[in-house]
C-alpha cells in the first residue's frame, strides 16, 4: 500500500538558518514525489516535484528537495529560512503504477521561523 | 490565467441536510479531484473526474458523489450529512495526460455540520 510519512509534527528553526523537512514514502513502483505548503485558511500551493532525473529538486520560494531511493526519502530544504516561510508543508506521493493518478499525503509538518 | 476555483467559501448545514460544493478546474485541465481535509485526519482522496467520468473514488460513503460537467467545472454532494462530516473540503485539477503532473488545488470550502 501506498504511504507517506512526516516524522516531525513541528520544525522551529531561525531565520536565516537552514531548514529541512522530512519526509519518507511507500510504494509499489516508481514515485511520483510532490511538496505542497499550505496558509491559513488557504488551499494548498506546490512547491515542487520529482518524477525522474536529478535527484535535487529546485522549487518555488527558493526550496529544493532531495530524492533518495536507497531510503525512500524526499526531504524538502532551504539554504535560509524566512519568516514567512512559517506554514504547514504536506508532502505526497504517487505511485507510479497506480493509474487513479490519486495523491496519497503525509499528516503535515508545521513550520516555524522564528526572527 | 486563473487558478482553480471554489464555491462557497463557507458552509454551514445541519445533520441529515445535504451540501453541494463546486470547483472550476484551470482552462485546459480536464481532471478534477476532490479531497477531505478533516481535523485529525489528514488530506484524504475522495473522488477523481477525467473527461466527464468518475475515475477512481477514495474510501468513502456512497453518500459523496459528485460529477463533472462538459466544461470541465465539478459538483461535490454529500447527502444525509454527518457531524463527522465537517471538514476542509479541496478541489484540484490537472492534466491527467502529463503523467506525473502536478495537482493544483484551490481555496477550498469550509463545511460546518451542526
Amino acid at each position: 500500500a501506498q504511504s507517506v510519512a512526516q516524522p516531525e509534527d513541528q520544525v522551529n528553526v531561525a531565520e536565516g538558518n537552514p531548514l529541512t523537512v522530512k519526509c519518507t514514502y511507500s510504494v509499489s513502483g516508481n514515485p511520483y514525489l510532490f511538496w505542497y505548503v499550505q496558509y491559513p485558511n488557504r488551499g494548498l500551493q506546490f512547491l515542487l516535484k520529482y518524477i525522474t532525473g536529478d535527484n535535487l529538486v529546485k522549487g518555488s520560494y527558493g526550496f529544493e528537495a532531495e530524492f533518495n531511493k536507497s531510503q525512500t526519502s524526499f526531504h524538502l530544504k532551504k539554504p535560509s529560512a524566512l519568516v514567512s516561510d512559517s506554514a504547514l508543508y504536506f508532502c505526497a506521493v504517487r505511485d507510479g503504477v497506480d493509474s487513479s493518478y490519486k495523491l496519497i499525503f503525509g499528516s503535515g509538518t508545521r513550520l516555524l521561523v522564528r526572527p | 490565467e486563473a487558478g482553480v476555483t471554489q464555491s462557497p467559501t463557507h458552509l454551514i448545514k445541519t445533520r441529515g441536510q445535504q451540501a453541494t460544493l463546486r470547483c472550476s478546474p484551470i482552462s485546459g485541465h480536464t481532471s478534477v479531484y476532490w479531497y477531505q481535509q478533516a481535523l485529525g485526519l489528514g488530506l484524504q482522496f475522495l473522488l477523481w473526474y477525467d473527461e466527464g467520468e468518475e475515475r477512481n473514488r477514495g474510501n468513502f460513503p456512497p453518500r459523496f458523489s459528485g460529477r463533472q460537467f462538459p466544461n470541465y467545472s465539478s459538483e461535490l454532494n454529500v447527502n444525509a450529512l454527518e457531524l463527522e462530516d465537517s471538514a476542509l473540503y479541496l478541489c484540484a485539477s490537472s492534466l491527467v495526460s502529463s503523467g506525473g503532473g502536478e495537482q493544483y488545488f484551490g481555496p477550498g470550502t469550509r463545511l460546518t455540520v451542526t
